[in-house]
């Protein structure tokens, strides 16, 4: 597609109930990234994949999150067990590989998706 | 793991004026620096990015600069207007696309009419 797409947009859920969000970065991107930016502040690394390599979690808050990468494009980021300190807006970010050597490619960034937990 | 140290956390100047973001990293070898502005509701923007073997970079009212050896780099606005209200986000890597960004905290800027 033209750009990272996400869906829902907007996701109000029940505490206690789990969620799915969902990415589909741009065509080609190899890398993806899910980044957490609570109402007014910056913005957190949960999660990073980048082709078939072990993904790097380092940025998962706590075992009820959890992210996998199909087919090494759709992501879905999974909430267990939601809570209201997880209200948030949840963005996801694809990039291409730079080439060996380069320093860095765009990060490009989906309108993300809002999630309340009530 | 790199640490981005981002200020002021919010800045109000005139319309015409100046700004200026400053930004700290740890890590020496982050090699690839970005700035991204957010506009309210909206989605972060890339709206300049420079590479450790430069040392500024410009594009028509903005620039960047960055010292290694300090470890800090700047975000300059020159003749500002109202649309450049956002919040601008630093961020610092190890070449991106191999490593996830990592981002300063945010600066809040106020463009005066």
């Amino acid at each position: 597609g033209a750009g990272v797409s996400q869906s829902p947009s907007n996701k109000v859920t029940e505490k206690g109930k789990d969620v799915e969000l969902r990415c589909d970065p741009i065509s080609g991107h190899t890398a993806l990234y899910w980044y957490r930016q609570s109402l007014g502040q910056g913005l957190e690394f949960l999660i990073y994949f980048q082709g078939n390599s072990a993904p790097d979690k380092s940025g998962l808050p706590s075992d009820r999150f959890s992210a996998e990468r199909t087919g090494g494009s759709v992501s879905t980021l999974t909430i267990q067990r939601t809570q209201q300190e997880d209200s948030a807006v949840y963005l996801c970010a694809s990039s291409a590989i730079p080439r060996l050597g380069y320093s860095g490619n765009t990060i490009y960034f989906g309108e993300g998706s809002w999630l309340t937990v009530v | 793991g790199e640490n981005v140290e981002q200020h002021p956390s919010t800045l109000s100047v005139q319309e015409g004026d100046s700004a200026v973001i400053k930004c700290t990293y740890s890590d020496s070898a982050s090699n690839y620096f970005p700035w991204y502005k957010q506009e309210l509701g909206k989605r972060p923007q890339l709206i300049i990015d420079i590479r450790s073997n430069v040392g500024e970079k410009k594009d028509q009212r903005i620039a960047v600069t960055l010292n290694k050896t300090a470890k800090h780099f700047s975000l300059h606005i020159t003749e500002t207007q109202p649309e450049d209200s956002a919040v601008y986000f630093c961020a610092a890597s190890v070449d991106t696309g191999r490593r996830a960004l990592t981002f300063g905290s945010g600066t809040r800027l106020q463009v005066q009419p």
